[in-house]
């Protein structure tokens, strides 16, 4: 069963700080996704990496870094959180099919 | 750009009842994923079809081979613990981004 754990599962922050979300993955697959999910919107791509240092943009990357700093783990940094980044934000990784994370319900207050 | 139309957006079922969504796409696509979030906001993967059929149990999935414009997912007998939001994804054809396509969810609710 493949496997991609999401830490924290909640975060409360406050706007202008500084948010790490994590994401580790046991499946040995390369690629690498974070999406963000908000009511009416389904989920949008915000970075994906399909190699070890090295990040792409996705459809809505504006307000967020990523990082990935080895095959397993995969970081979304919020340098200045804002109001509008309040969702729940999933990781995923893949061969061909992806499988998702727990999700992490972020608010920014 | 690419675009994933679901339909319906919501739907009512009654305990042992069939019925099916589809997810219609504005342009050819490589693959298609079909997932269901739970009530705890989980998102399960059902089926990964780059062709053809697949079939699980009372659930069963097809990708329009031809055009490759349009995927449909059967529930058969359905019940309670169907319910869910169910969402089709879809990696365009251009590039080997691996990227998906979501679109915006079907809402069913099973009934007793």
């Amino acid at each position: 069963e493949a496997a991609v754990t999401q830490s924290p599962r909640s975060k409360v922050a406050v706007t202008g700080g500084k948010v790490t979300l994590s994401c580790h993955q046991t499946n040995n697959h390369d690629y690498m996704y974070w999406y963000r999910q908000d009511t009416g919107h389904g989920l949008r791509l915000i970075h994906y990496s399909y190699v070890a240092d090295s990040t792409e943009k996705g459809d809505i990357p504006d307000g967020y870094k990523a990082s990935r700093p080895s095959q397993e783990n995969f970081s979304l940094i919020l340098e200045l959180a804002s109001l509008s980044q309040t969702a729940v934000y999933f990781c995923a990784s893949s061969g061909y099919e992806q499988y998702f994370g727990p999700g992490t319900r972020l608010t920014v207050l | 750009g690419d675009q994933v139309e679901q339909s319906p957006s919501a739907l009512s079922l009654h305990e042992g009842t069939d019925s099916a969504l589809r997810c219609n796409f504005t342009t050819t696509m490589r693959s298609v994923q079909w997932f269901r979030q739970n009530s705890r906001g989980s998102l399960i993967s059902l089926f990964y079809l780059a062709s053809g059929t697949k079939e699980n149990g009372r659930l069963k999935s097809a990708f329009d081979s031809k055009e490759r414009r349009y995927s449909t997912l059967h529930i058969r007998d359905a019940q309670l613990e169907d319910s869910g939001t169910y969402f089709c994804a879809a990696e365009g054809i251009t590039g080997n981004t691996r990227k998906l396509i979501f679109g915006l969810g079907t809402t069913l609710q099973v009934q007793p």
